[in-house]
């Protein structure tokens, strides 16, 4: 069975701060994709990236950044954290374009 | 562009009944549509898709190309249906989600 770790459940941040989420998944899946969900908006995309060292924006990619050096390894990072950035970040994995996805716990983030 | 409309943000079932989710769908292409579940406490899960044909739980979803629909059936709720349900469509490599239903089986 696939399995999509993300780092923490919930994290604690203030303003301005540089945030971190990490994300590993361990069956060599090509893709990888960040998203944020809340209530009334459902999911959106904010990276995805289907090799290592590559990466494309998503939907709402302003104030976000990624990092993937390692196949199994997609970084989320927020460059100056802000309030309205507070959200429930999913991380999902696929092995290939147009297949299932499989997603991780979640990590609910507060900004404060 | 993909967009994907869930017309009901609320859905209230009695234990027993028929359960219909709506979802519609725009897009100029040959579409992918997929329905994901997220329980009380759990994670994002893939229900079914559309190329599988399958009865996942006892739901199933047609898709209607003339009516750009693929709604989510079951013909008797049980409690354990209660859950957000997200209709999505891809095309390459993203995947684009509706803005979910949740739906309370009420015993």
């Amino acid at each position: 069975d696939v399995k999509v770790t993300q780092s923490s459940r919930y994290l604690v941040k203030r303003t301005g701060e540089k945030v971190f989420l990490e994300c590993v998944q361990d069956m060599d899946h090509e893709n990888m994709f960040w998203y944020r969900q809340d209530p009334g908006l459902g999911l959106r995309l904010i990276y995805f990236s289907y090799d290592v060292k590559m990466k494309e924006k998503g939907d709402i990619p302003e104030g976000y950044s990624v990092s993937r050096e390692k196949k199994e390894r997609f970084s989320l990072i927020l460059e100056s954290a802000s309030t309205n950035q507070t959200s429930m970040y999913l991380c999902a994995s696929s092995r290939q374009v147009r297949q299932p996805q499989h997603f991780g716990d979640g990590t609910r983030l507060s900004i404060l | 562009a993909q967009r994907v409309t869930q017309p009901e943000k609320l859905l209230s079932v009695f234990k027993g009944a028929p359960v219909e989710l709506k979802c519609n769908y725009s897009y100029s292409g040959s579409p992918e549509l997929f329905w994901y579940v997220q329980y009380s406490r759990q994670r994002l899960q893939l229900l079914l898709r559309h190329i599988s044909r399958e009865s996942i739980k006892g739901f199933t979803a047609d898709l209607n190309k003339g009516e750009t629909s693929f709604h989510l059936k079951k013909p008797f709720a049980q409690e354990e249906d209660s859950a957000m349900y997200y209709c999505a469509l891809t095309e390459g490599e993203k995947l684009t989600f509706g803005t979910g239903t949740r739906l309370t089986i009420i015993p």
